[in-house]
């Protein structure tokens, strides 16, 4: 098992740009998350999804867009990249085994928008 | 409003000793605690958790301990290791639905020789 992968690694994006965060997991886990990671603020819910073709908004939506069409696949989608956004984005997954909030993180897509 | 803080950003320890990791939380309706460990480029891994029934949980050299009414958990790790040396984060979450967790700030805990 590769357990969740995240690509890229590192992205430098230009104010306003588009882009999209890939996440990947492969142990058919159906709950699925992004955060992000900002010095001093923890790690903070953006979106997570229960299932193929369910999501929900976090604790900071805004600016970003989800889908998931499989449930191997979680994209995270930035529309009109913000300075503010600069920050490190981490994918999670997690069996919706009652009572076990263990999740599994992805490696990190450290971003800095300019 | 953070409802969970790590009030000490940074800890060092020297090897073989004991180290305590402490989290204060606000929101008494959490139900389940966590602690993950964090390496440089790295994404966080789980190390342990406690359901709010009980005031203990332990795993090898680490243990985790509750005071509901205090409203503060911490994290034990004895003896301390080097490997140890990690960012550690305190997580709390709320029973139904997806079981969102609330993290905290991190503590950066250094364990020298």
């Amino acid at each position: 098992n590769a357990g969740v992968t995240q690509t890229p690694k590192f992205q430098v994006l230009k104010t306003g740009q588009s882009m999209t965060l890939q996440c990947a997991q492969d142990m058919n886990h159906e709950y699925m998350s992004w955060y992000r990671q900002d010095p001093g603020m923890g790690l903070r819910l953006i979106h997570y999804s229960v299932g193929a073709g369910i999501t929900d908004q976090g604790e900071v939506p805004n600016g970003y867009n989800v889908s998931r069409s499989t449930t191997e696949d979680f994209p995270l989608r930035l529309l009109s990249a913000a300075p503010s956004q600069t920050s490190v984005y981490f994918c999670a997954s997690r069996p919706p085994t009652a009572g076990k909030d263990e999740q599994y993180f992805g490696p990190g897509t450290r971003l800095t928008v300019t | 409003d953070q409802q969970v803080k790590q009030n000490s950003p940074s800890l060092s320890v020297q090897e073989g000793r004991i180290s305590i990791l402490n989290c204060d939380y606000t929101n008494s309706m959490f139900d389940y605690f966590l602690w993950y460990k964090k390496y440089p480029a790295e994404g966080p891994t789980f190390l342990i958790s406690i359901s709010s029934i009980k005031d203990k949980n332990e795993d090898g050299r680490f243990t985790v301990f509750l005071n509901k009414s205090a409203k503060h958990l911490s994290l034990h790790i004895v003896p301390s290791q080097p490997g140890d040396s990690a960012v550690y984060f305190c997580a709390a979450s709320l029973s139904g639905g997806y079981n969102k967790l609330i993290f905290g700030a991190g503590t950066r805990l250094a364990v020298h020789p």
